[in-house]
């Protein structure tokens, strides 16, 4: 059963820590999407990856969020420093080919004190 | 501008009752999709739906998509607890991404 995984599943840290989330898309699936959600913003694109190739990161606050994909199987988004506006919680989506069906992982509940 | 509107928003109904969903998108797309997220969950494909005309269902859910009039519906069938969730659609009208709609809160009441 082909699965987007997400690590950690929870994360509490304190304002001005490093965060890093990681995201293991489904094995063949080319397209990869960080979302960011929110109760007052909702859903919110934050980077987009084609066969790992950085193709979209104009949601993302430049200064302080990045995005990678070092290899086929692993996607990163690094916070650093993080800031209590950053809670929220973090989805990692993949998708066969642009524009198609998007399969999200389970998400990272991010908590900034 | 790309957009998806969904109506409404917040939808509070009694169990047994039948009501829709709607989804208006602005682009030529011939592609639409639903999906489902439970509180505190992560979201779930519901329906996939590809061309004009498209009818999708299952179980008490059904989708449906008229691409000339940019409209998608999800129809709730005698409803049930179990379907209290937020429901949201997405438009493939951009070339990489999918444009989303705000998602619609339904909460069926026993």
């Amino acid at each position: 059963d082909a699965r987007v995984t997400q690590t950690p599943r929870d994360k509490v840290t304190e304002m001005g820590q490093e965060v890093t989330m990681r995201c293991q898309p489904i094995l063949g699936h080319n397209t990869v999407f960080w979302y960011r959600q929110t109760m007052m913003q909702g859903l919110e694109l934050l980077a987009y990856f084609r066969n790992r190739a950085p193709l979209d990161d104009s949601g993302m606050p430049k200064d302080r969020f990045s995005a990678e994909m070092p290899d086929a199987t692993l996607a990163t988004l690094k916070i650093q420093p993080s800031e209590p506006r950053d809670s929220a919680v973090y989805f990692c989506a993949s998708g066969k080919t642009s524009g198609t069906e998007q399969f999200f992982g389970p998400g990272t509940r991010l908590t900034v004190l | 501008e790309l957009k998806v509107e969904q109506n409404p928003l917040f939808l509070s109904m009694q169990e047994g009752k039948n009501y829709t969903i709607y989804c208006n998108y602005s682009t030529t797309s011939d592609r639409l999709y639903w999906y489902r997220q439970d509180p505190g969950k992560s979201l779930e494909s519901l329906f996939v739906l590809l061309s004009n005309g498209a009818v999708k269902q299952e179980g008490r859910l059904m989708a449906s998509l008229d691409t000339k009039a940019r409209l998608s519906t999800l129809h709730i069938t005698a409803a049930v607890h179990d379907l209290s969730a937020t429901y949201f659609c997405a438009d493939s009208g951009s070339n990489y991404q999918l444009i989303w709609g705000a998602g619609t809160k339904l909460i069926i009441k026993p």
